[in-house]
This record gives C-alpha cells, structure tokens and sequence, in this order.
C-alpha cells in the first residue's frame, strides 16, 4: 500500500452532471498529480498540484480543475460530464513535483461511469 | 511528442522463467524512466525507475537497461511468480515538462502460467 488514498471507489453519473473526486497524499508529501486513465490505456496526465497551486497541466480542456488544500489533500472536478469521461482517475503523491524526478506514489483510484 | 509504446501487448511466461517487457519511447530527451506494474482494479505501483545517465539498473527480482540510441527500455523480471501477472508500463519524464509529470504507454499484459 502507498498511503495514497482515493474516494469514492466507484461513481456513475448522467452526461451533463459534475463530479468531485478526492486524495489524500502520502504522509510527507506535498504533491499530486492527477491521471485519466481509459480502459486498455495507460494513464494520461490530467494536471499537478504542488503547494495548493496548479503546476502543469495536460491536454484536458478547463471543465476539469482541481484544488489542493492546506493538508496536500485534493480534489478533481470534472463539469458537463461527457461519456468520453469514463475511466478510472488515479491520483499520485510525491515529495516536491517541481524537482522533476521524484517518484509517484499512486492510489487506487475512482472509477467514474457517465450514462 | 509524449508518445512512450509498447511493442507487445501480451506476454506470456512459463511460472520460473524469466520475462523481458520492452519498450519504446519517442523522446530522446527525457531523462528519467519509470517501469509500473498494475494489477486488476489497482492503481500503478512504483517498480524501479532510472536515470539517462544510466545503462542499467538492479532491483530485487529486476532489471531495467537502457538504450539512449534507440530509444528504447525494458524490464527483465527474474524467475517470474504469478504474483508478477499484470499490466506493466513505461513512463518517462521530460526535463521540459518541470514537474514531475509521467507520459505512460499503453501497457503490456504479462500472464504468468503456474
């Protein structure tokens, strides 16, 4: 186990609806970084949350965002919900994201259904 | 680009011998390299990773080598165990991106057979 937790484990939604995902990171760490990760995939980088500021973003339009908290805890939003956001979102942990190289430390991840 | 592929999708392996998963990477300046292993309803976990200034290197049970002239990276898993069943996949990190965030292929199924 990581120490990187996610919630809930499992979410279905409507297409149109919004949806909060959480992570708490490791003990320690101070950054997350958050991936989608559609069936038979590997995992696409979504953004990056170092010291509650954004830092660094894929190619996921503005609908997604996220926040970062005091504790390095964080959330993904996701609004207007299509059925292309089905997939398993996994969050990863780690000391310092802008150093470039520290290793990530995944949770289980939450896997989200738009109907 | 961030392309980063595999180049067999599924391997499988006779419990006790050993397995080599390959992989393909586009980028020839990324400079650091991830190998993770994720098992059904998991999320990745961490195997060992290494650096470009690196040709080899030795975990327990495995070893990634590193060719910077073609590009390419693989995992040797010694005397594989069903335990080792999974999906494994190469990341990299480019020194452009200044963070740490990890550019994956698609993955590669390894089945182990007892």
């Amino acid at each position: 186990e990581t120490g990187v937790t996610q919630s809930p484990t499992h979410l279905i939604k409507t297409r149109g609806q919004q949806v909060t995902l959480r992570c708490s990171s490791q003990s320690g760490h101070n950054t997350v970084s958050w991936y989608q990760q559609a069936l038979g995939q590997g995992p696409q980088f979504i953004f990056q949350y170092y010291r509650e500021e954004e830092n660094g973003r894929g190619n996921f339009p503005p609908r997604f965002s996220g926040l970062q908290f005091p504790n390095y805890s964080s959330e993904l939003n996701v609004n207007a919900l299509e059925l292309d956001d089905s997939a398993l979102y996994l969050c990863a942990s780690s000391v310092a994201g802008g150093r470039g190289t520290d290793t990530q430390y995944f949770g289980p991840g939450t896997r989200l259904t738009v109907l | 680009g961030e392309s980063v592929g595999l180049h067999l999708p599924t391997l499988s392996v006779q419990e006790g011998d050993n397995s080599i998963i390959n992989c393909a990477y586009s980028n020839s300046a990324s400079d650091y390299f991830i190998w993770y292993k994720q098992e059904s309803g998991k999320g990745p976990q961490f195997i060992i990773d290494i650096r470009s200034n690196m040709d080899k290197r030795q975990g327990q049970r495995v070893t990634v080598l590193l060719n910077k002239t073609v590009k390419h990276l693989s995992l040797q898993i010694a005397a594989t165990q069903p335990g080792d069943s999974a999906v494994y996949f190469c990341a990299e990190i480019h020194p452009s991106y200044g963070n740490n965030r990890l550019a994956f292929g698609k993955g590669n199924q390894v089945v182990v057979i007892p």
